[in-house]
């Protein structure tokens, strides 16, 4: 059975500040999506990962993918309010089967 | 370009009743998923279609829930008869099979209370 943990399950940071949400799977695949969450809205494509060393910035936030340790990062850098949501890592098991994991619910303060 | 439309938005419902969630994909996507997703977690898939046939449906109880999409385009989630714990978002997600970018777009979600 396919696992896919992310830590940690919940985070506080503050503006300015710099941190990485891991996401790590139990089984091969070389897909990865990372998707935010705002609450009580539904789920926004961030980034997509298709291969082993992939690497994919946009603003503040940067994905990389290494499928040898089955482990996705989500950088964060100089965290600002907006950012506040949950992020999700989906692996793509086979078929466009999407896999979910646990989430990370994420709160800049000022 | 629309995106993922899902009705209604929200539901409340007794448990034993019964209810059914509509879903109308991206244009042109030939995969539809229904997730489930219960307050603080993250979604589970319980139906996959391709086109009109079904790819993946071992997540889904049989015995109460049921799905279908008729003509490959628009898919309908039926629960009946709900229970308490199938309270939860139910979101619809839609994906191109053309391409390598196969990531899957997301509706708005219909957030179902059973009482």
């Amino acid at each position: 059975e396919l696992k896919v943990e992310q830590n940690p399950l919940f985070l506080s940071m503050q503006e300015g500040k710099n941190y990485t949400i891991y996401c790590n799977y139990s089984t091969t695949s070389d897909r990865l999506y990372w998707y935010r969450q705002d609450p009580g809205k539904s789920l926004e494509s961030l980034f997509v990962l298709l291969s082993n060393g992939a690497v994919k910035q946009e603003g503040r936030l940067m994905a990389s993918l290494d499928t040898k340790a089955r482990l996705s990062t989500l950088h964060i850098t100089a965290a600002v309010h907006d950012l506040s949501a949950t992020y999700f890592c989906a692996v793509d098991m086979s078929s466009n089967q999407f896999y979910f994991g646990t989430g990370t619910s994420l709160t800049v303060i000022p | 370009e629309a995106g993922v439309a899902q009705s209604p938005r929200y539901k409340i419902i007794e448990k034993r009743q019964s209810v059914a969630f509509w879903c109308n994909p991206i244009s042109g996507h030939a995969t539809l998923y229904w997730y489930q997703q219960i307050l603080g977690q993250g979604p589970k898939l319980l139906i996959q279609f391709q086109n009109n046939g079904v790819v993946d449906d071992s997540q889904l109880p049989k015995d109460r829930f049921s799905a279908e999409r008729l003509k490959g385009v628009d898919s309908t989630l039926k629960i009946q008869p709900a229970k308490l714990e199938d309270s939860a978002v139910y979101l619809c997600a839609s994906s191109s099979t053309d391409g390598p970018n196969t990531e899957a777009f997301f509706g708005q979600g219909t957030r179902l209370t059973v009482v």
